[in-house]
């Protein structure tokens, strides 16, 4: 079965940066787009971007342009996400996702705390 | 961007009573919405796609219409597991959005 296996949490100084990893098993890994999405504060939801891992090309949320560099690495079927110039506003639940109709997987989400 | 205006915010219900939920987009998307519940701790779960679809698993109470813009979730007979927050995305066009979600307690 599909499973997206998130890497664990993070804390993180204000300023530094952090990638997330998520590993996809149980499918063809260059089948569906990867999604990640940010979830503030256990409320609402920000879709950030996603990559297609076949040829690597992404579709950034204006928002997270210049804050989210999304990369995958096909030969251990792995997602990352760069979130860069951490400040208190990053911190959050973020998700890796495939969403394609019915087949509709998510990470379990890693907590990203900014603290100093 | 495409808005995504979903309502109620929260909502108190009783066991048994029929809940609806809406969304609301900005402008047409076809059928391309999903609904989700998310309950606390947990990443959201696919409920209805393409607007009308049960996902697989998922109980026959819940169901998804749409009509133009707007976008409905019904739960029939609403069941103690069934108080969670749910969510509409719209996946029409990139920036995807989400509506900001509604939360479902007991009455």
């Amino acid at each position: 079965q599909v499973n997206l296996l998130q890497s664990g949490a993070a804390l993180v100084k204000p300023g530094a940066s952090v990638k997330l990893s998520c590993k996809a098993s149980g499918y063809t890994f260059t089948d569906y787009y990867i999604h990640w999405v940010k979830q503030s504060h256990g409320k609402s939801l920000e879709w950030i971007g996603y990559i297609n891992p076949n040829s690597g090309y992404t579709n950034y949320n204006e928002k997270f342009k210049s804050k989210a560099t999304l990369t995958v690495d096909k030969s251990t079927n792995t997602a990352y996400m760069e979130l860069s110039r951490l400040t208190s506003e990053d911190s959050a639940t973020y998700y890796c996702t495939i969403c394609e109709g019915a087949r509709d997987y998510w990470g379990q989400g890693v907590m990203v705390t900014v603290s100093s | 961007d495409i808005q995504v205006t979903q309502s109620p915010s929260s909502l108190l219900a009783s066991l048994g009573e029929r809940v609806t939920i809406t969304c609301q987009t900005s402008q047409s998307i076809s059928n391309n919405l999903n609904w989700y519940q998310q309950k606390p701790g947990q990443a959201p779960m696919l409920l209805i796609y393409y607007a009308t679809s049960l996902q697989t698993g998922m109980p026959s109470r819940f169901s998804g219409q749409y009509s133009g813009r707007s976008f409905t979730l019904t739960i029939t007979s609403l069941e103690p597991e069934d108080i969670a927050n749910y969510f509409c995305l719209q996946h029409y066009s990139a920036p995807y959005t989400f509506g900001a979600g509604t939360k479902l307690e007991l009455k």
